[in-house]
């Protein structure tokens, strides 16, 4: 079973920053958060991964709480081509396992 | 140049045939995997293999062979097919499987249905 919590789907007007949040409270302290992004059938796309700093790349940003119980991704502009299943997993180190659970639709409307 | 590529991209097939979906990477990547997706489009892991070496099977039923004749390549071998075995199946490649920060590459799926 998936060790993360997302919100099934979300809206998000073109040009606004979409916050997708994610829970993952029984993560340990050796586990990355990662995000990743599937669109239409197309196969999943690495957005970014993160262990306890906020991290940011081209794509966007990702902040972990404190206490590394939940984090959000943050897609700074939206645009209609954003519109994905994004899938918040959390990762072993030194593990070959990725589970993907359900993950959160992103509907990003004009 | 593509990353991750599978062939074939679609594959229609009857009940209790055998066939195979291919997979290469050229980013240099030590392992690779397969997942499954189907109609309710979870993602399943299926195999992961590492330099050659297969690490995880999740309880796939034994009509699925993997074969990985080098570490650019991944091919899924599946036996007397049924009608269940319908889905995507997504070949992927990470640079170390074993190490924490190593993101997953995906192929680009092949649509596999079973008449």
């Amino acid at each position: 079973d998936a060790k993360t919590t997302q919100p099934p789907s979300m809206d998000c007007a073109e040009g606004r920053a979409a916050n997708l949040p994610c829970n993952h409270s029984t993560i340990s302290g050796n586990e990355y958060v990662y995000w990743y992004r599937q669109i239409h059938s197309q196969g999943p796309q690495y957005i970014i991964h993160g262990l306890k700093n906020n991290e940011t790349n081209e794509m966007a940003s990702l902040i972990i709480t404190e206490d590394r119980k939940s984090s959000t991704l943050i897609l700074p502009h939206a645009t209609l081509r954003d519109t994905a299943v994004y899938y918040c997993i959390v990762r072993v180190a030194g593990g070959f396992k990725t589970i993907f659970g359900a993950g959160t639709r992103l509907f990003v409307k004009a | 140049d593509t990353a991750v590529s599978q062939t074939p991209k679609y594959l229609v097939t009857q009940m209790g045939n055998d066939k195979s979906i291919k997979c290469e990477q050229n980013l240099g990547h030590d392992t690779m995997y397969w997942y499954k997706q189907d109609s309710k489009k979870f993602l399943k892991i299926m195999f992961s293999y590492n330099n050659k070496e297969l690490i995880i099977n999740e309880t796939v039923p034994n009509r699925f062979s993997p074969k990985s004749p080098d570490k650019a390549h991944l091919n899924l071998h599946i036996n007397s097919l049924e009608l269940g075995d319908s889905a995507v199946y997504f070949c992927a490649s990470s640079l170390k499987g074993g190490t924490s920060g190593s993101e997953q590459y995906f192929g680009p799926g092949t649509r596999l249905t079973v008449t």
